[in-house]
């Protein structure tokens, strides 16, 4: 069954205290992977997107990687405004185009 | 640039009953997402329309259809609404089809008595 499993569920952070988020999946035909944060009550907000092993992408303090089974989110010296929840979505081929599937997200707090 | 606009904000609707969303997407994008999310499934995709017709579709029963117009602008029809469909509907547009970037608008809050 294809999935897409997102660890840990929960990750409370010192402000500084760098961290990684990952994102496995078992996906066959992967297309693309996304990264996404959500602030509560917020519809999510484009982060990155990967589409092959080896591929990195960074944005201020956020770093993504991707490997052939799992995408990695580096959180390097976070600030409390890092505070939310990042979403991880596999694009898999399909007949038709393709079918988007979302992880069940990655609750992060960081404290000051 | 306006981003994505979908109203209404909050619904209410009885068991039974059929609902109608709307969503604007960002001016030039052709394909609008459909998504529902809910505590206990996460963020489920329902279907994706690019230049009006339909791209992908999710697991979802047929009671939960979709269009968009020519203009873009799409809409999302739930009929015989269950209690369980009750969640947070957010749209998303993006310039190409499923596959590029994708914008998030803030959602309609759907909640079936």
């Amino acid at each position: 069954e294809d999935q897409v499993t997102q660890s840990p569920e929960a990750l409370r952070l010192q402000e500084g205290e760098s961290s990684s988020l990952n994102c496995s999946y078992t996906v066959s035909g992967l297309r693309g992977l996304f990264w996404y944060r959500q602030d509560p009550g917020k519809g999510p907000e484009f982060l990155f997107t990967l589409y092959s092993a080896g591929e990195e992408k960074e944005k201020e303090r956020l770093k993504a990687t991707l490997t052939k089974k799992e995408s990695f989110l580096h959180i390097t010296a976070p600030k409390p405004e890092d505070s939310a929840t990042y979403l991880c979505a596999v694009l898999q081929a399909t007949d038709s185009w393709g079918k988007l599937q979302f992880g069940a997200g990655t609750q992060v707090v960081v404290t000051p | 640039k306006a981003g994505v606009t979908q109203t209404p904000r909050y619904l209410i609707k009885t068991r039974g009953q059929q609902v109608t969303l709307s969503c604007s997407p960002i001016s030039g994008h052709r394909s609008v997402s459909w998504y529902q999310q809910t505590p206990g499934q996460g963020l489920q995709f329902l279907f994706e329309y690019f230049s009006e017709t339909q791209r992908n579709k999710g697991n979802f029963p047929g009671r939960f259809s979709g269009r968009q117009f020519s203009n873009s602008r799409s809409e999302m029809n739930v009929s015989t609404l269950e209690l369980g469909d009750s969640a947070l509907y957010l749209c998303a547009s993006s310039p190409g089809p499923l596959g590029y970037e994708q914008y998030f608008g803030p959602g309609t809050r759907l909640t079936v008595t």
